[in-house]
């Protein structure tokens, strides 16, 4: 079991440049999830796939934020000209659909941090 | 939409005493209520979940209570030991393959 990969795992970046994170799912797992974890808080939702296609964007998610899974594998979540307050933890999970309880696993996240 | 409440924010125990840690959830529709313990630096991992269709569940040292009317769950850890310390995270969905909202967390600290 591989589990969930994200990369990279920290990222220092000036205000207002352009950042990309890429998550690798446990590959049987047809959904996966981006959350954004803040110091002292628990992960909010962001986004989500199921196969390529994205079921919803929480409303945290400003049109700076674009989050794609083109071929329904891995996923990648761009942040355009970067604020201070996009600093966080933004983490990536992936569960299967089906019959049962399927929880969702979590990767180790990307920590960015903008100057 | 869905908010979750957690209490309390801190905790602080001995050894081999007994942590509760409460949460409640504001939407019906919620069903399925995972608890995840975060270590510094490390990723959420699964602790234990339950279904609204059951009340109680049990692992080992670990236990959840839910009820579902007073919108109300519980995670119940006996005999503490020091490795439990941690930040631990309530959470509620509709199904465990949607998304989750978290509860704020709870800082849990096992004295030797």
């Amino acid at each position: 079991d591989t589990g969930v990969s994200q990369d990279p795992r920290h990222k220092i970046t000036k205000r207002g440049q352009n950042v990309t994170f890429r998550c690798d799912p446990i590959s049987e797992h047809n959904r996966l999830y981006w959350y954004r974890q803040t110091l002292g808080q628990g992960p909010e939702f962001l986004t989500y796939f199921q196969n390529e296609a994205q079921l919803e964007k929480s409303r945290l998610l400003s049109d700076r934020f674009s989050a794609e899974r083109p071929k329904g594998s891995f996923s990648t979540l761009e942040i355009q000209r970067t604020e201070q307050g996009d600093s966080a933890m933004y983490l990536c999970a992936s569960s299967p659909t089906g019959s049962g309880d399927q929880p969702q696993h979590f990767g180790d996240g990307t920590r960015l941090s903008i100057l | 939409g869905e908010n979750v409440e957690q209490h309390p924010s801190t905790l602080s125990v001995q050894e081999g005493d007994s942590a509760v840690i409460k949460c409640t959830y504001s939407d019906s529709a919620s069903n399925y209520f995972p608890w995840y313990k975060q270590e510094l630096g490390k990723r959420p991992q699964l602790i234990i979940d339950i279904r609204s269709n059951v009340g109680e569940k049990k692992d080992q040292r670990i236990a959840v209570t839910l009820n579902k009317t007073a919108k109300h769950f519980s995670l119940h850890i006996t005999e503490t030991q020091p490795e439990d310390s941690a930040v631990y995270f309530c959470a509620a969905s509709e199904t465990s393959y949607d998304k989750v909202i978290f509860g704020p967390g709870t800082s849990l600290s096992v004295i030797p």
